[in-house]
């Protein structure tokens, strides 16, 4: 199996600030990468595929780079609404796997 | 807009089937795609458990391969999920999406708790 491993799995942050959450794969997916927004209750909304294009109505603030075994998300200038877990996933297998989340909290 | 709605006992006992639906509206599923599960225990992240194409092949996690079963039922335009022998650690919120390798769309997930 791919593992997925995120960090960090805790952020605090406050409204206005730019959060990078990373998302390392145990050997190279080329650029075959999801991001994910969960919230409680709430459908998970899809983000970012293929590492780096945003889904059609997500934020502009919100951006995905890398490739191989090293991604990241970036969210430009957190909104309140952006607080929220969030999961990358690659699927350059037939075995689809998630990191672990991270969760980005109020500061 | 595609939607997904999830359906099932959010009370299993150990040791019988876990049973979920999962009606798609916006789309029809008999049209294209893959259609999945994945699940989210407490405290801990996301699993990917299989996969069912809308002509009825699937392709399951190995580490969950014996136990479950999927489905389509496209007169319903359903899908359903059954993981058989179920233990404590099959508690988890799980959820229902339409897959393209990555996924797309997801229903808002269901709780079951096997107790």
């Amino acid at each position: 199996d791919i593992q997925m491993t995120q960090s960090p799995s805790t952020l605090s942050a406050s409204v206005g600030d730019r959060v990078t959450i990373t998302c390392r794969a145990s050997q190279s997916i080329g650029y075959w990468l999801a991001w994910y927004q969960v919230k409680p209750g709430i459908a998970p909304k899809l983000l970012i595929n293929k590492a780096s294009s945003l889904e059609s109505g997500v934020p502009s603030r919100f951006s995905g780079s890398g490739s191989g075994t090293e991604f990241t998300l970036t969210i430009s200038s957190l909104q309140p609404d952006d607080f929220a877990t969030y999961f990358c996933q690659q699927y350059n297998s037939n075995l689809w796997t998630f990191g672990q989340g991270t969760k980005v909290e109020i500061k | 807009q595609v939607q997904l709605q999830e359906s099932g006992p959010g009370l299993v006992k150990p040791s019988d089937t876990l049973s979920l639906n999962c009606t798609v509206s916006g789309y029809s599923i008999s049209t294209g795609y893959y259609w999945g599960w994945i699940r989210r225990p407490p405290g801990k992240g996301l699993e990917w458990i299989g996969s069912v194409h809308h002509s009825g092949g699937t392709y399951y996690n190995p580490s969950l391969e014996s136990r479950v079963s999927m489905s389509i039922d496209a007169s319903k335009n359903q899908f359903s999920l059954k993981l058989t022998s179920v233990t404590a650690a099959d508690t988890a919120l799980y959820y229902c999406a339409r897959e393209r390798r990555d996924f797309d769309y997801w229903g808002r997930g269901t709780l079951v708790t096997v107790s």
